[in-house]
């Protein structure tokens, strides 16, 4: 079975403040993909990344950083200086072969409120 | 390059009608995703597509069938409306996974 883990519902922070989005996965292959999708008020979802299961490195993009770890099954999310545009829901997914076909399992979502 | 459309983007029944949510890209993308999104629970698979004329059972199919007649159109019909399928429905659509999904603006369908 997979999983995906956001134990974070809501997140409420001041503008300029980091905040991190928590994201806990459960899988049994040893082949599998993470990505963070963004929704914001507009209501559509927009890619953000995507990390294989044999890259660990840490990303950063601009104000975003996602920092992978296999030993603990997180790919957590961090927005540095958050600003108000950031406010949006924010979801974590897992990809992995089952009987040779690729599924995706979204999180919960979190929800950040990123305050003037 | 439109990207993920979806028709209609509000769309009220009452419990017993039928109808029909259209999806359309412009990518060439060989997969195609329906989900419904809720409250609380995320995103849920309903059917997807594999390519033209596949389709194929999600978490959640319970109530809905879908064609994929066309590469680029991925048809999700309710055939009697329940008012547990209000909800928000995104269209999806990517190559081969595991790429990246890129989504529609969504439906809001609320069953009366």
């Amino acid at each position: 079975a997979q999983k995906v883990t956001q134990a974070q519902t809501e997140i409420s922070v001041v503008e300029k403040e980091d905040v991190t989005l928590d994201c806990v996965y459960e899988t049994r292959d040893t082949t599998y993909y993470l990505f963070w999708y963004k929704q914001p008020p507009s209501g559509e979802l927009v890619f953000l990344i995507r990390r294989n299961s044999f890259d660990e490195q840490n990303e950063i993009s601009g104000r975003y950083s996602w920092n992978f770890q296999k030993s603990t099954s997180s790919f957590n999310f961090t927005i540095t200086a958050s600003q108000v545009v950031d406010s949006a829901v924010y979801f974590c997914a897992l990809s992995e072969t089952t009987s040779g076909t690729y599924k995706y399992i979204f999180g919960t979502g979190t929800r950040l409120k990123v305050l003037a | 390059n439109a990207g993920v459309t979806q028709t209609p983007k509000f769309r009220v029944l009452k419990t017993g009608q039928s109808m029909t949510l259209l999806c359309a890209q412009d990518m060439n993308h060989e997969y195609m995703y329906w989900y419904r999104q809720d409250p609380g629970m995320g995103l849920r698979l309903i059917h997807y597509s594999v390519g033209e004329g596949t389709t194929a059972k999600g978490e959640v199919p319970d109530g809905y069938n879908v064609s994929r007649l066309k590469k680029q159109n991925f048809l999700l019909g309710l055939e009697s409306a329940a008012p547990s399928q209000t909800s928000v429905y995104f269209c999806a659509s990517s190559f081969f996974p595991p790429q990246e999904q890129y989504f529609g603006p969504g439906t809001r369908l609320t069953v009366t």
